[in-house]
């Protein structure tokens, strides 16, 4: 199956400053990622959809200047967690759509995780 | 309001043993429903997905069984193994919603013991 990867898979940070976490499909081009958090005994919660070449879409609530996503090339996008702060300690998974998978299953492929500690 | 509801909430197990993990949907329109599993620390792998011409859909020892007119599914284990500790989601796709369009349940968290 297709392979997704993030970078780092941990992350501890003071408050204030900015984390990039990055997201690349190993062995696939992903023209869309999606990018989710999710809080210890909670769902997922996708946080935005991450669109190569163009502008991300936020879900509502979810602040576009803070959460900055660049999705620069088919194989990698990245999540920068701008001025954080300790309510932004969460896991933030990624996902990639493989291409030619029949649309009525839409699959998606998950990465391994980023856990975020902010102090 | 879209939903995915899953019981029980946690489960102990003996290694060896089977056990049966329910999901209730309210999600409509409905496009497919998928079974993760997903360790602690890592991000969920795909079990099982079904649309709704599918009722049923095994994966080695997993089974999941899909009832349209009920919104009900369920993920079966056989001969459960220490491995298979983990949270085990159910994932309802909104049909016609944009591609990340996913509504989540809480999970189940099993553990096995030996």
């Amino acid at each position: 199956g297709a392979v997704v990867s993030q970078h780092p898979s941990r992350v501890i940070c003071k408050s204030g400053t900015s984390v990039k976490i990055e997201c690349r499909s190993l062995d696939f081009q992903a023209t869309t990622m999606f990018w989710y958090r999710q809080f210890p005994k909670q769902s997922l919660m996708l946080m935005a959809t991450s669109n190569e070449g163009s502008k991300a879409t936020y879900e509502q609530g979810v602040e576009k200047d803070k959460f900055l996503i660049n999705h620069a090339s088919l194989t990698l996008s990245t999540l920068t967690v701008t001025s954080a702060h300790p309510e932004d300690s969460s896991f933030y998974i990624c996902s990639a759509r493989e291409p030619g998978t029949p649309s009525s299953y839409n699959e998606q492929f998950f990465g391994p995780g980023t856990r975020l500690t902010v102090l | 309001k879209n939903q995915v509801e899953q019981s029980p909430q946690s489960l102990i197990i003996l290694e060896g043993k089977n056990c049966t993990l329910q999901c209730n949907y309210t999600v409509s329109p409905f496009s497919n429903l998928r079974w993760y599993k997903q360790d602690t620390g890592r991000g969920p792998v795909s079990l099982t997905i079904m649309t709704f011409s599918e009722n049923t859909k095994s994966n080695g020892r997993y089974t999941a069984t899909l009832d349209a007119d009920t919104k009900q599914s369920s993920l079966h284990i056989t001969a459960s193994q220490l491995s298979d500790s983990a949270s085990y989601i159910c994932v309802v796709r909104h049909y016609g919603g944009s591609q990340g369009n996913l509504i989540f349940g809480k999970g189940t968290k099993l553990s096995v013991k030996p």
